[in-house]
């Protein structure tokens, strides 16, 4: 069964610090790796996809890498802002070889608090 | 904003109402999808719409009841819910290729949600 496992589930983090939040996935085959922004009360925004030959993809202060061998992502968060508190979910893509399409496998979230 | 909004952006409704959740994008795609998220548990996929054909019933409940009647609406007709019903309940849209399957494989956008409680 596909599954995607983030950890922390949660971290406390004061401002200006930088953080680094885990997604380990058993999807297979891969296609491709996202992360998502939840800001509390919205949808999720993209913030960096990755495919199988991409190892390290950033967008502003998130630096997100990807080891395909170990099944294993990260997401990185460079200097913390109190606005870059959120649920980051990690979802990871397979490819279904026979009919066609595609399948999004989600993670539960890690929600991050930033604090002054 | 995304490009995708919802409506209502918050719902409480008794077990015997009927309501709808209505779900607008303005991108241009041609592929919308219903989600159930759901607190500590990941994102559900319950409904997805290709080209305005259904394409996938993830063994969503009869008492929820999907219309496209265009690519760029689409909306969750909601009767005789439970409680456990409760969630945030999320539209997306993607452009997706052609033929008879939604090949999932591009960006999905999201819209706010509609928080649902049910009493």
């Amino acid at each position: 069964k596909n599954q995607v496992e983030q950890s922390p589930q949660s971290l406390i983090i004061l401002e200006g610090k930088n953080c680094t939040l885990q997604c380990n996935y058993t999807v297979s085959p891969f296609s491709n790796l996202r992360w998502y922004k939840q800001d509390t009360g919205r949808g999720p925004v993209s913030l960096t996809i990755m495919t199988f030959s991409e190892n390290t993809k950033s967008n502003g202060r998130y630096t997100a890498t990807l080891d395909a061998d170990t099944k294993q992502s990260s997401l990185h968060i460079t200097a913390s802002q109190l606005s870059d508190s959120a649920s980051y979910i990690c979802v990871v893509t397979d490819i279904i070889l026979t009919g066609g399409g595609n399948k999004l496998t989600f993670g539960t979230g890690t929600q991050l608090k930033v604090e002054l | 904003e995304t490009g995708v909004t919802q409506t209502p952006r918050h719902l409480v409704m008794g077990m015997t109402n009927k309501k709808s959740l209505k779900c607008e994008q303005h991108l241009g795609h041609n592929a919308m999808y219903w989600y159930k998220q759901s607190a500590k548990k990941p994102l559900e996929l319950m409904f997805v719409y290709n080209f305005k054909e259904q394409t996938e019933n993830n063994s969503v409940p009869s008492r929820f009841s999907p219309e496209c009647p265009n690519s760029s609406h689409l909306f969750l007709h909601l009767h005789t819910l439970q409680p456990e019903d409760s969630a945030l309940y999320l539209c997306a849209s993607s452009q997706e290729s052609g033929g008879d399957t939604a090949t999932l494989s591009y960006e999905q956008y999201f819209g706010p949600g509609t928080r649902l409680t049910v009493t």
